[in-house]
C-alpha cells in the first residue's frame, strides 16, 4: 500500500462544474496536509493547507480533512480551463510524503 | 521577494560524469530538500537538510550526495551520472512544519 494514494486520472470536468480530487493516506499520526498544483513543465505551487478535521475554504478551493477515515480532498468550484493541471496531495506525519498526483482537465 | 533558485534549468551530460545541480534560497529557511520527479512516481525525496552541516538520506539517495555549508545553498551532486538519473529535479525549502517552497526545477538528461 502506498503511503499517499491519489487517482491518477485524468479527471475531466466541464467548465463551471465542481471538480473533486481525493487523497488517502496510511500514517494515522499525520498532522498536516497540503494540496499543490503543478502545471506541465512547472514546479509545484501550494494552493491549500489544512491541519484539523473539517473544511477549509479559500476562494474557489475547499480542502476537506477526515482523519478518522484518513482522507483529504480538494474541491474546486466553478472550474476554469486554467485549473487544468496535476494536483499533488502531500501528507506530513514523521515525514512529508507526496502522492503521484491527479491530472485534472477542465473542458470549455 | 524571497525566492529559491535552481541552476542550470537544463543539463545534458554523459554517463559516468560528475554533475552538480545548484540550489539557492533567500527565504532564510533551515530546511532544504531535493526531489526528483518521474512519470508514475511523483515526487521522491533524494536528500534533505535541517540546517548547516546537517544532511540526511531520502528514499532514493543512492548515487547522489549533498553538502550544507551555509543556510542558503544545498548543491546536489551526482557522483557518476547514470541514465536512470535522467529526471526533473526540484529543490525546496521550508520552515518547521510549514509548506514547501519549490524552485523552478532542473531537467537533467544523461546520455
Amino acid at each position: 500500500q502506498k503511503e499517499v494514494e491519489q487517482n491518477s486520472g485524468p479527471l475531466s470536468v466541464p467548465e463551471g462544474a465542481i471538480a473533486s480530487l481525493n487523497c488517502t493516506y496510511s500514517d494515522r499520526g499525520s498532522q498536516s496536509f497540503f494540496w499543490y498544483r503543478q502545471y506541465s513543465g512547472k514546479s509545484p505551487e501550494l494552493i491549500m493547507s489544512i491541519y484539523s478535521n473539517g473544511d477549509k475554504e479559500d476562494g474557489r478551493f475547499t480542502a476537506q480533512l477526515n482523519k478518522a477515515s484518513q482522507y483529504v480532498s480538494l474541491l474546486i468550484r466553478d472550474s476554469q480551463p486554467s485549473d487544468s493541471a496535476t494536483y499533488l496531495c502531500a501528507v506530513n506525519g514523521n515525514k512529508l510524503v507526496f502522492g503521484a498526483g491527479t491530472i485534472l482537465r477542465v473542458k470549455s | 521577494d524571497a525566492e529559491i533558485t535552481q541552476s542550470p534549468r537544463h543539463k545534458i551530460t554523459e554517463t559516468g560524469r560528475q554533475v552538480t545541480l545548484a540550489c539557492h534560497q533567500t527565504w532564510n529557511h533551515n530546511n532544504m530538500f531535493w526531489y526528483r520527479q518521474d512519470l508514475g512516481h511523483g515526487l521522491r525525496l533524494i536528500h534533505y537538510s535541517y540546517g548547516v552541516q546537517d544532511t540526511n538520506k531520502g528514499e532514493v539517495s543512492d548515487g547522489y550526495s549533498v553538502s550544507r555549508s551555509n543556510t542558503e545553498d544545498l548543491p546536489l551532486t551526482l557522483e557518476s551520472a547514470a541514465s536512470s538519473q535522467t529526471s526533473v529535479y526540484f529543490c525546496a525549502s521550508s520552515d518547521w512544519d510549514s509548506p514547501l517552497h519549490f524552485g523552478n526545477g532542473t531537467r537533467l538528461t544523461v546520455t
